[in-house]
């Protein structure tokens, strides 16, 4: 069975861009939740989707935003970028939600000049 | 307020020797992860604890529910184990997403 899948895996952005990243769970998977990793802070909670509803959200600004669509691929994006939402952003997929092993994606690195 | 903590945050180790790795929690959890990270990102989940003892090759991990800790200990550690080691636990308040540890850095010299 493949692996989660992100994509990008590397992307530049200047400050007040917009960005959207993407992750294909594994097959089968219908939960997929988000997390920013920066040396500052470390790893963070964004979102958790489960059958196309988002079922959790981290403490993280509007502009923060995702998406899950009816073959439980998610999106996020992330609009009016600022230096500070540079980071590893990672997802993570799990058959169901809440207490299941979660398996985690390569990562997209986002660098905001 | 940090719901997870973890130590020490950093340790190093000779090849062959056991090593501890503690995480202490102060909420209710429903359940704790320990997650593995080398250079490069990548996060490899190593268990998923709700009671009890698990044990996985050269891994063990304990958590103990009413003195709200947990501990993942490796026997005879090999330079292949460094990587960052972060415990991660789910709180039920929060409709259990997870919250993290700082994460432990170990390194092991050969």
């Amino acid at each position: 069975k493949a692996g989660v899948t992100q994509t990008p895996r590397y992307l530049i952005k200047t400050r007040g861009q917009q960005v959207t990243l993407s992750c294909s769970p594994i097959s089968g998977h219908r939960s997929v939740s988000w997390y920013q990793q920066t040396p500052g802070q470390g790893l963070q909670f964004l979102f958790e989707y489960f059958s196309e509803t988002q079922r959790n959200k981290g403490n993280f600004p509007g502009r923060f935003s995702g998406r899950q669509f009816s073959n439980s691929r998610s999106e996020m994006n992330v609009s009016t970028l600022e230096l500070g939402d540079s980071a590893l952003y990672l997802c993570a997929s799990s058959l169901g939600q809440g207490t299941e092993t979660q398996y985690f994606g390569p990562g997209t690195r986002l660098l905001v000049l | 307020k940090n719901e997870v903590e973890q130590s020490p945050q950093n340790l190093t180790a000779q090849e062959g020797e056991f090593i501890t790795i503690n995480c202490s929690y102060s909420v209710g959890i429903s359940a704790l992860h320990w997650l593995q990270q080398h250079p490069g990102g990548g996060i490899v989940s190593l268990f998923m604890l709700s009671s009890g003892k698990k044990k996985h090759g050269r891994l063990i991990a304990t958590i103990n529910i009413q003195e709200k800790h947990s501990s993942l200990h490796i026997t005879a550690s090999h330079p292949r184990d460094s990587a960052v080691y972060i415990c991660a636990v789910r709180i039920m308040e929060y409709g259990n997403k997870l919250v993290f540890g700082a994460g432990t850095i170990l390194r092991v010299k050969s």
